[in-house]
């Protein structure tokens, strides 16, 4: 069975510039969360997602991050403009109901 | 809001030795918790998982424990190896569905 997986793996860009990340989950998964880890810091929560829907999108910092999931399967998380501080580990992962969660390998990404 | 502490930030031991992680949160309404490893440049892999009505898991020479009511959780990891070198991240879920981690025990086991 495939894990997750997230694309890219890492991706530098400059400030002001558009980066889309993305996460598939593992097949049959109804729930996907988004998390971020900025250095020194600990992996904060951004959204979840149950199926296409957007659960809570309590964590996420802005309005220049959105985040979408297409018929319910993978996700992509748009940084629009990137600024400095978006820099960080962004991780995606899936679970079925309150259970496991299982993380991709995470996208470093830096803005410059 | 959820508060997860762990201690030591980072500590040394010789192989052989075993390992105790420590963890503890602020708000004792969780559903699990979650123990994982991460290696440098690499994701999370998950160790193991509490449910909230348990008192310990086992897997090989990982055991942890939790204590609900106190706040706490700790990983015991058996006869300590070079290849248990690593970040261990403890993380809670609680009723809004969402995890909250600790910011890690990075662990240096000497051969």
């Amino acid at each position: 069975e495939a894990g997750v997986t997230q694309f890219p793996s890492h991706s530098v860009i400059e400030k002001g510039q558009t980066v889309t990340l993305r996460c598939d989950p593992i097949s049959g998964h109804d729930n996907l969360y988004w998390y971020r880890r900025v250095m020194g810091k600990e992996i904060k929560f951004l959204l979840h997602f149950v199926k296409e829907s957007k659960q809570d999108e309590s964590g996420m910092p802005n309005n220049r991050f959105l985040a979408e999931r297409t018929g319910g399967t993978y996700s992509t998380l748009k940084v629009q403009p990137a600024e400095l501080e978006d820099s960080g580990v962004y991780f995606c992962a899936s679970s079925s109901g309150r259970w496991e969660q299982y993380f991709g390998p995470g996208t470093r990404l830096t803005v410059t | 809001k959820q508060e997860v502490t762990q201690i030591p930030a980072a500590l040394s031991v010789p192989e052989g030795e075993n390992l105790v992680l420590n963890c503890s949160f602020t708000d004792s309404a969780i559903y699990n918790l979650q123990w994982f490893r991460q290696d440098p440049g690499k994701g999370l892999t998950s160790l193991l998982l509490i449910q909230s009505s348990q008192r310990e898991q086992t897997s090989g020479r990982l055991n942890a424990s939790l204590d609900k009511s106190s706040g706490r959780s700790t990983l015991y990891i058996a006869a300590s190896q070079p290849g248990d070198s690593a970040t261990y991240l403890c993380a809670v879920l609680g009723g809004n569905n969402r995890l909250a981690f600790g910011k890690g025990n990075q662990v240096v086991v000497i051969p």
